[in-house]
């Protein structure tokens, strides 16, 4: 069936450089995106979210870029520090009354 | 403190027996969701409710139960039917309107049944 997917299981990146994390999405009818961060042994966290009529939307230290066309979502860490070291998830939401669709994660890892 | 309780954090069970876990939200939302997650996966849904009394099943409800008598609880039960439950299993809520509105989650319960 359709599913969120990520392209990447995990990436690397040494303390201070900018993060970007992808996810493709098959299903044009989603309007609703959302990206959470999980650290080990708990639950995932919000970190930002998108609508399908905006493009980009910036948080503290997040952007996250959607592009309708070719079904593509990301999300950009600007400075990354090690506390910034979790799975990160991307979910779609497909129309009202349904629930989040998760992806399979991508583990960010974080050196100094 | 607002939030989701998830309890216990860790729960052992024998195969065969069935097993209940905990989800308590002091958030007044309407919507309670829960996950499965398997390691190096992504989250699966078992079952969902969007009020009290009423309940959907998700991808993976087989072997599993849900209750939903109040709005602040929606306890999730494994039942011996349910071939895999070794698991991590996550609970989250929502309020009801909007739909497009992120999910809050437990800390979640991590079941082993050997």
């Amino acid at each position: 069936g359709e599913s969120v997917g990520l392209h990447l299981p995990t990436l690397s990146v040494q303390e201070g450089d900018n993060s970007i994390i992808n996810c493709a999405y098959s299903n044009s009818a989603s309007d609703y995106f959302i990206w959470y961060k999980q650290e080990s042994g708990k639950g995932p966290q919000f970190i930002i979210d998108i609508r399908s009529n905006m493009d980009k939307r910036q948080g503290q230290r997040v952007t996250v870029l959607l592009n309708k066309t070719v079904k593509h979502l990301s999300l950009q860490i600007a400075a990354t520090q090690p506390g910034d070291s979790a799975v990160y998830f991307c979910a779609e939401n497909r129309q009202a009354g349904t629930a989040l669709i998760f992806g399979k994660g991508t583990t960010l890892s974080v050196s100094s | 403190d607002g939030g989701i309780t998830q309890s216990p954090k860790y729960l052992f069970r024998k195969e065969g027996q069935n097993v209940t876990l905990s989800c308590e939200q002091n958030l007044n939302h309407d919507a309670m969701y829960w996950y499965r997650q398997d390691p190096g996966q992504g989250l699966r849904l078992i079952y969902y409710s969007q009020i009290v009394n009423d309940f959907q099943k998700g991808d993976i409800a087989e072997g599993y139960s849900v209750s939903r008598e109040k709005k602040e609880s929606f306890p999730l039960t494994v039942t011996s039917a349910q071939k895999n439950p070794t698991a991590f299993y996550l609970c989250a809520s929502k309020p009801g309107q909007p739909y497009n509105s992120p999910l809050h989650f437990g800390n979640g319960t991590r079941l082993t049944v050997t």
